[in-house]
């Protein structure tokens, strides 16, 4: 059965922490891993992630996958209260899934002033 | 705009009444998919469509029926609605051979059976 789990499940940071955001993954046939912000709305894109060792950077996010561990992390540094949102990550398998995007359960992260 | 379309965006319905869910998306995407989102679960597929004419069971499909109309639009049915269907459901699209970057979600449907 296909996995994704993510860590921890929720975060309460100060302004101006940096915060690191986990997520494990078992898929039998591995595409992509997507990370998403989800602010009480639907979801936006953060990024995609398909080979490993290769860094995603936007802005104060940044993003790296090891396929051979089977985990990616997401980095925010120098939080702002704007980043508190639920982020979620999801694994994109093959064709033989409909490419549906299997999700796990988020990560909620409140950033304080 | 261009984008995946769900109506309603609110909606009550009593226990055992039956209510359709609509989404419709203009980007002439292949593949559709309905997802729910219940507190702390992140989002669950219920059904999903990877092409016009074809259907497929997701994660948890019962108590669901999907109608894949035509390659616009992405039908959900609840038959015989449930307390445990209250959640919030996501239609979705995407573009196969784009894979992730293609995914575009609608706005969601907050769902309450009371």
């Amino acid at each position: 059965e296909d996995k994704v789990v993510q860590s921890p499940l929720s975060l309460v940071v100060h302004e101006g922490d940096t915060v690191t955001l986990n997520c494990s993954y078992e898929v039998t046939n591995f595409r992509s891993l997507l990370w998403y912000k989800q602010e009480k709305k639907a979801p936006t894109f953060l990024f995609m992630l398909t080979s490993s060792g290769i860094e995603k950077k936007s802005g104060r996010l940044s993003s790296i996958l090891d396929k051979k561990e089977l985990f990616s992390i997401l980095n925010i540094t120098a939080t702002q209260t704007g980043d508190s949102a639920v982020y979620l990550c999801a694994v994109l398998p093959g064709a033989n899934s409909g490419y549906a995007l299997n999700f796990g359960k988020g990560t909620s992260l409140l950033v304080t002033p | 705009n261009a984008g995946v379309t769900q109506t309603p965006k609110f909606q009550v319905l009593k226990t055992g009444q039956s209510m359709t869910l609509q989404c419709a998306q203009d980007m002439n995407h292949n593949s559709m998919y309905w997802y729910r989102q219940d507190p702390g679960m992140g989002l669950r597929l219920i059904y999903y469509s990877a092409s016009e004419g074809t259907t497929d069971k997701g994660e948890v499909p019962n108590g669901y029926n999907v109608s894949r109309l035509n390659k616009r639009e992405f039908s959900l049915r609840l038959e015989s609605a449930a307390p445990s269907q209250t959640s919030v459901y996501f239609c979705a699209s995407s573009e196969a051979r784009q894979g992730g970057y293609g995914y575009t979600f609608g706005s969601g449907t907050r769902l309450t059976v009371v």
